[in-house]
């Protein structure tokens, strides 16, 4: 079992750029969830995703966007890039469902704007 | 909202025990979970309470008491690859998997 697997690892992108992030989900897993750490932080929860809908959102703005496919597999958009938007990015798959499950995270994806 | 408090840094001796308050005020809640974070890599799962009182699972345990909003991770017998951060998190439901973090405990391990 691959578990939940992200691409790319590293990016470095300029301010005003966007940037698509990619996620996986373990095997069986059909909801996506996406967190934001910034450094010497917590992750952040983003938003949730479950058969294809955006289904709950964090606080974050418009900027940030994302999809999910028939696969369960997720994509994360953003739009307009802040050097505060530098941050770890990680990816959480779980079964919908499963009361007492716990997400299972990515190795995430360290994206640097400058 | 969310308000999640635990420590920033505690430091401990290998072989000696460490514990790692975490207090919580949330808008429901459905469940504490302890993450551990190795610098620069993904939060893995070391244990989840939904129901007052401790669990035990090896090396760590954890206890929650929902009345005082209020929940613990202790470290026994310490390893330096203990060396981590510790995160504390709230699963406010009604999702499974929708969870409020607290910014970490870096927990450093001496020889």
């Amino acid at each position: 079992d691959a578990g939940v697997t992200q691409s790319p690892t590293h990016l470095i992108k300029t301010r005003g750029q966007q940037v698509t992030l990619r996620c996986s989900p373990k095997s069986g897993h059909d909801t996506v969830s996406w967190y934001q750490q910034a450094l010497g932080q917590g992750p952040q929860f983003i938003f949730q995703y479950y058969e294809e809908e955006e289904r709950q959102r964090g606080n974050f703005p418009d900027r940030f966007s994302g999809h999910q496919f028939p696969n369960y597999s997720s994509e994360l958009n953003v739009n307009a890039l802040l050097l505060g938007d530098s941050a770890l990015y990680l990816c959480a798959s779980s079964l919908e469902g499963r009361l007492l499950a716990e997400a299972f995270f990515g190795q995430g994806t360290r994206l640097t704007v400058v | 909202g969310q308000n999640i408090d635990q420590p920033t840094e505690m430091t401990a001796t290998e072989g000696a025990i460490v514990q790692i308050n975490c207090t919580y005020q949330t808008s429901g809640f459905n469940g504490l979970f302890w993450y551990q974070q190795h610098a620069g890599e993904a939060p893995t799962f070391l244990s989840y309470n939904v129901l007052d009182g401790l669990e035990e699972k090896g090396r760590f345990s954890s206890f929650l008491s929902r009345s005082k909003g209020y929940s613990y991770l202790l470290l026994k017998e310490l390893q330096m690859k203990d060396s981590a951060s510790y995160l504390c998190a709230v699963r406010s439901g009604p999702y499974v998997d929708k969870l409020s973090f607290g910014a970490g405990t870096t927990v450093t391990v001496r020889a």
